[in-house]
C-alpha cells in the first residue's frame, strides 16, 4: 500500500518570503500522480498543483512550484512571494496512474499548517 | 476548475435519526465520486468510491449499512448516515473526478465544500 508522509505539522513564513513544504511517499509503482491540495479555514479543498511521475520537468503554477525527486520519492512544494491568502492546511496526495476501478483513490498525508506572518 | 457542490453545508440532528448529504458536479458529468471523512485537525480519510449506476466500493472498516451511498446519476451522489450517533459527528467531503476524455488523460479530483455533521 502507498503511504504519504508530511513531517512538518506546522510551518510559518514572513509575507513575501519563500517557504518549502516537504512530502515523501512510498510506492512500488513507477507511474503515478502527485498532488498538493490547499485547505483554507473555509475547509474547501483546492488543487494547488499536480505532477505526473513520468514527467521529469517539475510542475509550476504561478508562485507555486514543486521539486519532484522520483528516486528519493520526495515531492516538496515551494511557495514564492508568500501572501496572506496562502495561509492554510496543505496536503500532499498520491494516486496511482492505473485507471482500473478501485485504484483511483487519493492517499493523503497528514498535512502541514502554514501560517503567514504579516 | 470544475465545480462541485454539497448540501447541506452543516446539519445538526438527534441521535438515531438519518441524515442525507448530497454531492453534485455542476459543470461536468462525473462517473466517479468519492466520499471522505475528516476529523478535526486530521487528514482526509476515504470512506468509499462510487461509480454511477453501480454499487459503491467501501474502504476497510467503513460500515456499508451505516453509510449508504447512492450514485444514481452522472451529476449526483448521496451519502446517507443511518441511525446517526455522536461518534458519527464529523466533516464529510465529497469529490468528483473529471472523466479521462475531457481532461485528455489528466486525473484530478475536485472537492465539494464539505458538510459538517453534529449528532446530539
Amino acid at each position: 500500500a502507498q503511504t504519504v508522509t508530511q513531517s512538518q505539522p506546522e510551518m510559518s513564513v514572513q509575507e513575501a518570503e519563500t517557504v518549502t513544504l516537504s512530502c515523501t511517499y512510498d510506492t512500488s509503482e513507477s507511474d503515478y500522480y502527485l498532488f498538493w491540495y490547499k485547505q483554507p479555514p473555509s475547509r474547501q479543498m483546492i488543487l494547488v498543483i499536480r505532477q505526473e511521475a513520468y514527467k521529469q520537468q517539475n510542475a509550476t503554477e504561478n508562485r507555486f512550484s514543486v521539486n519532484f525527486q522520483k528516486a528519493a520519492k520526495s515531492f516538496s512544494l515551494k511557495i514564492s512571494d508568500s501572501q496572506l491568502g496562502d495561509a492554510a492546511m496543505y496536503f500532499c496526495a498520491y494516486r496511482t496512474l492505473r485507471t482500473n476501478f478501485g485504484n483511483e483513490k487519493l492517499t493523503f498525508g497528514t498535512g502541514t499548517r502554514l501560517t503567514i506572518i504579516p | 476548475g470544475a465545480v462541485v457542490s454539497q448540501h447541506p453545508s452543516w446539519v445538526i440532528c438527534k441521535s438515531g435519526t438519518s441524515v442525507k448529504i448530497e454531492c453534485r458536479s455542476l459543470d461536468f458529468q462525473a462517473t466517479t465520486m468519492f466520499w471522505y471523512r475528516q476529523f478535526p485537525k486530521q487528514s482526509l480519510m476515504l470512506m468509499a468510491t462510487s461509480n454511477e449506476g453501480s454499487k459503491a466500493t467501501y474502504e476497510q472498516g467503513v460500515e456499508k449499512d451505516k453509510f449508504l451511498i447512492n450514485h444514481a446519476s452522472l451529476t449526483l451522489s448521496t451519502l446517507t448516515v443511518t441511525s446517526a450517533h455522536p461518534e458519527d459527528s464529523s466533516f464529510y467531503i465529497c469529490s468528483a473526478k473529471i472523466p479521462y476524455k475531457i481532461q485528455g488523460g489528466q486525473e484530478t479530483q475536485y472537492f465539494g465544500p464539505g458538510t459538517r455533521l453534529l449528532v446530539l
